[in-house]
């Protein structure tokens, strides 16, 4: 089975701190992607990396930054926290790398920012 | 512009009775077809992926269908159990500019079903 690991399910923080939020996957994907997920406006896309050390922004990237130094993992770097990205953050990763298909997902965080 | 619209948005049946629910989509050239299920605080959950019109997926009560401008996923016979959220995504076919596996989500439709 194809396990998406996040580090924290659920997440405080607070207003201008530093977010690091990790995610390992454990099938060799070569695509990896960060969402958020909000009541009424679905999935967006923040950022996605199709190889390590490469990154492309997804449709809401502004305050949001990312790291994938290993192919297992990727992280998503809010800079200076706002209280407008209290969210559910969510990592997928998919096996095809440009080709893509479908994608697997991890538990998810919650964070919230006071 | 590529887009994933589902009804309806939300859906009450009680056990047993059987339903669908509807994901159209416009997309230039469609890639995939892809299925979720998500339950309340958790990761969507991958059910299936529908490639070309014509194709049907079955898992359990679920039975997943594609035409050229949308899909429907058939629940037969639901349990409480089915009560979740369900996720309708595209890809469109890789030649445009910045495609590179990203999926495009509908907003999805909330079943429950009461025993």
């Amino acid at each position: 089975d194809v396990k998406v690991t996040q580090s924290s399910r659920y997440l405080v923080k607070r207003t201008g701190e530093k977010v690091f939020l990790e995610c390992v996957q454990d099938m060799d994907h070569e695509n990896m992607f960060w969402y958020r997920q909000d009541p009424g406006l679905g999935l967006r896309l923040i950022y996605f990396s199709y190889d390590v050390k490469m990154k492309e922004k997804g449709d809401i990237p502004e305050g949001y930054s990312v790291s994938r130094e290993k192919k297992e993992r990727f992280s998503l770097i809010l800079e200076s926290a706002s209280t407008n990205q209290t969210s559910m953050y969510l990592c997928a990763s998919s096996p095809h790398g440009l080709v893509g298909g479908e994608q697997y997902f991890g538990p998810g965080t919650r964070l919230t920012v006071t | 512009e590529d887009q994933v619209t589902q009804s309806p948005e939300a859906l009450r049946l009680q056990e047993g009775e059987s339903s669908s629910l509807n994901c159209s989509y416009t997309v230039s050239g469609l890639r995939g077809l892809f299925w979720y299920r998500q339950d309340p605080g958790k990761g969507p959950e991958f059910l299936f992926t529908l490639y070309s019109a014509g194709e049907e997926k079955e898992k359990e009560r679920l039975k997943a269908t594609l035409t050229k401008k949308e899909s429907f996923l058939h629940i037969t016979a639901p349990k409480p159990e089915d009560s979740a959220t369900y996720l309708c995504a595209v890809q469109a076919r890789l030649g445009g500019s910045g495609n590179t596996g990203k999926l495009i989500f509908g907003q999805g439709t909330t079943l429950q079903v009461k025993p």
